[in-house]
């Protein structure tokens, strides 16, 4: 069972409103990603990591910024939401070194009104 | 680029055979794996297959691989209703990165 973690589950937020979406991992997993996904919908990657003070952006323009300053500690920022910014938000982690799968967090459910 | 293909939707009685099926277009692809995923969570790794393997089980679980036709298949024995959920098919990218390419989803319904 992989150790990751994601906070808030679900929020609600007013239009212009700044949010950071947490996501933490206990497995000293090197590479970590976000992934926006609209219910039952596929994965569009956002962003990822592969170490400490590296961040790429993903296949799919986001507004978001992330940040990479601890191991386990990968946040997701909006400086400003929008209802275009409505969906479920998934943070995952790998070991990598020649293993490629990816464990995910529970998801955040984001709402922008 | 790469690219990873599954049908949508599947419908099967409890106690049936299901059979997921995904195509992909990454002939390098050292890794490719399942995923499942429940109403209103993240992602379960359920299995994976090593690229030079034809098949591999786990209990209810089989996966089959099709290196030539790039063609992959996830079998689930007995199915319960509590397989009801989307399904995932991955393949890994070439690169340092660890990124997966992923499927639309097989969302599979299981009725009595």
């Amino acid at each position: 069972e992989a150790d990751i973690y994601q906070t808030p589950r679900y929020l609600v937020i007013g239009t212009g409103k700044k949010i950071t979406l947490e996501c933490s991992q206990t497995m000293g997993h090197d590479k970590m990603y976000w992934y926006q996904q609209d219910p039952g919908m596929e994965l569009h990657l956002i962003h990822y990591s592969y170490g400490v003070n590296s961040t790429e952006k993903g296949d799919l323009s986001s507004e978001s910024t992330v940040s990479r300053i601890r191991t386990e500690h990968f946040p997701l920022t909006l400086e400003s939401a929008r209802p275009s910014h409505t969906s479920q938000y998934l943070c995952a982690s790998s070991p990598g070194q020649g293993s490629y799968e990816q464990y995910f967090g529970p998801g955040t459910r984001l709402t922008v009104t | 680029g790469e690219d990873v293909e599954q049908s949508l939707f599947l419908s099967v009685r409890e106690g049936d055979s299901s059979v997921i099926n995904c195509t992909y277009t990454d002939s390098s692809s050292t890794y490719l794996y399942w995923y499942k995923q429940e109403p209103g969570a993240g992602l379960q790794l359920l299995t994976y297959i090593f690229s030079n393997m034809d098949m591999k089980q786990d209990q209810r679980l089989t996966v089959l691989l099709n290196k030539k036709d790039k063609h992959l298949s996830l079998c689930i024995a007995d199915t319960q209703t509590g397989d009801s959920a989307i399904y995932f098919c991955a393949e890994n990218e070439a690169g340092g990165y660890n990124k997966l390419i992923f499927g639309a989803g097989t969302r599979l319904a299981v009725h009595p």
